[in-house]
């Protein structure tokens, strides 16, 4: 069973705020991903980690940033919120082993912006 | 450009149906192919398929791949109520391994 946490699971804030989003996983992947998904849409891949001090942007662009200075944490930053920022954001991890495990994910953190 | 298409887009069915889901792709150098169940919250994994013709199955959701035709199925006997949810396919490919979603099929299974 996957053991991946986020928090908040809820988070209403207003403009011009700075949040950070939680990621903690113990089940000692090297890999880990963020992404973001509005309701009814596609998941898009905002940001991804292969390691420690390993952080790539993903496929969608995102105003966020994210650091990886310890294996099983990988928090999501976001410096100045705006309603566009409202979404539901995903933190997923993976083994490293042939490089396509199956993501085990998060349950996520609705963020809406004010 | 790769894409992975999933068919249809939402579905409703009564409990006990057999419902069949489509996932087709176009990708350079496939690696496997996942099937994801997500309700309220986060998706959960359900199959990996990498090779073409052998059932993967738990409980009363089977799948199969078809490498020649670029497409997988995935099926659910007898649904319950609790099958509600969308399903979404994903594919790896290309030699970095990428990782690429479908947009899901939203499945209402009304009592």
């Amino acid at each position: 069973e996957a053991d991946i946490y986020q928090t908040p699971r809820y988070l209403v804030i207003g403009t011009g705020k700075k949040i950070t989003l939680e990621c903690s996983q113990t089940m000692g992947h090297d890999k880990m991903y963020w992404y973001q998904q509005d309701p009814g849409m596609e998941l898009h891949l905002i940001h991804y980690s292969y390691g420690v001090n390993s952080t790539e942007k993903g496929d969608l662009s995102s105003e966020s940033t994210v650091s990886r200075i310890r294996t099983e944490h990988f928090p999501l930053t976001l410096e100045s919120a705006r309603p566009s920022h409202t979404s539901q954001y995903l933190c997923a991890s993976s083994e490293q082993g042939t490089g396509q495990s199956p993501l085990h994910f998060g349950n996520g953190t609705r963020l809406t912006v004010t | 450009e790769d894409k992975v298409v999933q068919s249809p887009l939402s579905l409703v069915v009564h409990e006990g149906d057999t419902v069949t889901l489509n996932c087709s792709y176009e990708v350079t150098n496939f690696r496997s192919l996942l099937w994801y169940k997500q309700e309220k919250k986060a998706p959960t994994f359900l199959f990996m398929l990498t090779s073409s013709g052998i059932e993967k199955k738990s409980g009363r959701l089977s799948s199969i791949l078809d490498k020649k035709e670029l497409f997988s199925i995935l099926n659910i006997t007898a649904t319950q109520t609790g099958d509600s949810a969308v399903y979404l396919c994903a594919v790896y490919a290309g030699n970095n391994r990428k990782l690429i979603w479908g947009l899901g099929t939203s499945l209402a299974v009304n009592p």
